[in-house]
C-alpha cells in the first residue's frame, strides 16, 4: 500500500466542470509534489509546495489551482480544462524540498488520479 | 541536448539474462541520483539510490560515472517480473532542488 493516497483514483469531467483532486500523507514529510504525467512519457512537474508555501509553479496554467491546507494535504483544484489536460496526475512527498541531505529528497508517490476531460 | 537521457527502448530479453541500462545527464553540478520503477498505468516507485561508490541491492547494481555524466543500472537474472519503465532521476541540490526525470527505458522480459 502506498504510504501518500490519492483521490479519486479516475475522474471524468466535461470542459466546464469544476472538480478537485485530493492527496493525503502522513509520514511527517514537509514537501509535497503534484506531476503530470502522459502516456509513455515521465512525469513533468506542476508545483512544489515545502511547509506549506508554494515554493514552485512551472508556469502551469491558472485552471489549475493548488492549495496546501496543511502539511498532510495537498488539493488540485481543476476548472474549465481542456481535454489535452486528460493525464494521470501524481501526488508527491518528500521529507525536505532544497536540502542536500542524503534521503531528503526521495519521492514516494501516490497511485495517481486518471482524469479524462471530454 | 535533453538534460537527462535514457534509450527508451524496449528493451527485449530473455528471462534470466542480464541487462543494462544507462542514463547520461547534462549539468555536471548535480548532485543526487536515483533509479524509480514504474509498472504499466502505475506510479513510479524507488528502485534505488545511487551513491558515488556504486551500490548493489540483490540483483540490481547501480553506478555513478561522474567524469562522463552518466548512471547506469545493471539487471541480473531478469525476472518476468522486472518488466517496467525504469526511470533515472537527476538532482540539482541546493537553490532549488531541480529534479528531473529521463525520459525512461522500457524493459520487457520475455519467456
Amino acid at each position: 500500500d502506498t504510504e501518500v493516497t490519492q483521490t479519486p483514483k479516475h475522474l471524468v469531467m466535461g470542459m466546464t466542470n469544476k472538480k478537485s483532486l485530493k492527496c493525503e500523507q502522513h509520514m511527517g514529510h514537509r514537501a509535497m509534489y503534484w506531476y503530470k504525467q502522459k502516456a509513455k512519457k515521465p512525469p513533468e512537474l506542476m508545483f512544489v509546495y515545502s511547509y506549506e508555501k508554494l515554493s514552485i509553479n512551472e508556469s502551469v496554467p491558472s485552471r489549475f489551482s493548488p492549495e496546501c491546507p496543511n502539511s498532510s494535504l495537498l488539493n488540485l483544484h481543476l476548472h474549465a480544462l481542456q481535454p489535452e489536460d486528460s493525464a494521470l496526475y501524481l501526488c508527491a512527498s518528500s521529507r525536505y524540498f532544497g536540502q542536500g541531505q542524503a534521503g531528503a529528497n526521495v519521492l514516494t508517490f501516490g497511485a495517481g488520479s486518471r482524469l479524462t476531460v471530454l | 541536448r535533453k538534460e537527462v537521457e535514457q534509450d527508451p527502448g524496449p528493451f527485449n530479453v530473455p528471462e534470466g539474462a542480464t541487462v543494462a541500462f544507462n542514463c547520461t545527464y547534462s549539468n555536471s553540478a548535480s548532485q543526487s541520483f536515483f533509479w524509480y520503477r514504474q509498472d504499466c498505468r502505475k506510479e513510479p516507485k524507488l528502485l534505488m539510490s545511487v551513491y558515488s561508490s556504486g551500490n548493489e541491492d540483490g540483483r540490481f547494481t547501480a553506478q555513478l560515472n561522474r567524469a562522463s555524466q552518466y548512471i547506469s543500472l545493471l539487471i541480473r537474472d531478469s525476472k518476468l517480473s522486472d518488466s517496467a519503465t525504469y526511470l533515472c532521476v537527476v538532482i540539482l541540490t541546493g537553490g532549488g532542488n531541480k529534479l528531473t526525470f529521463g525520459t525512461g527505458t522500457q524493459l520487457k522480459v520475455e519467456l
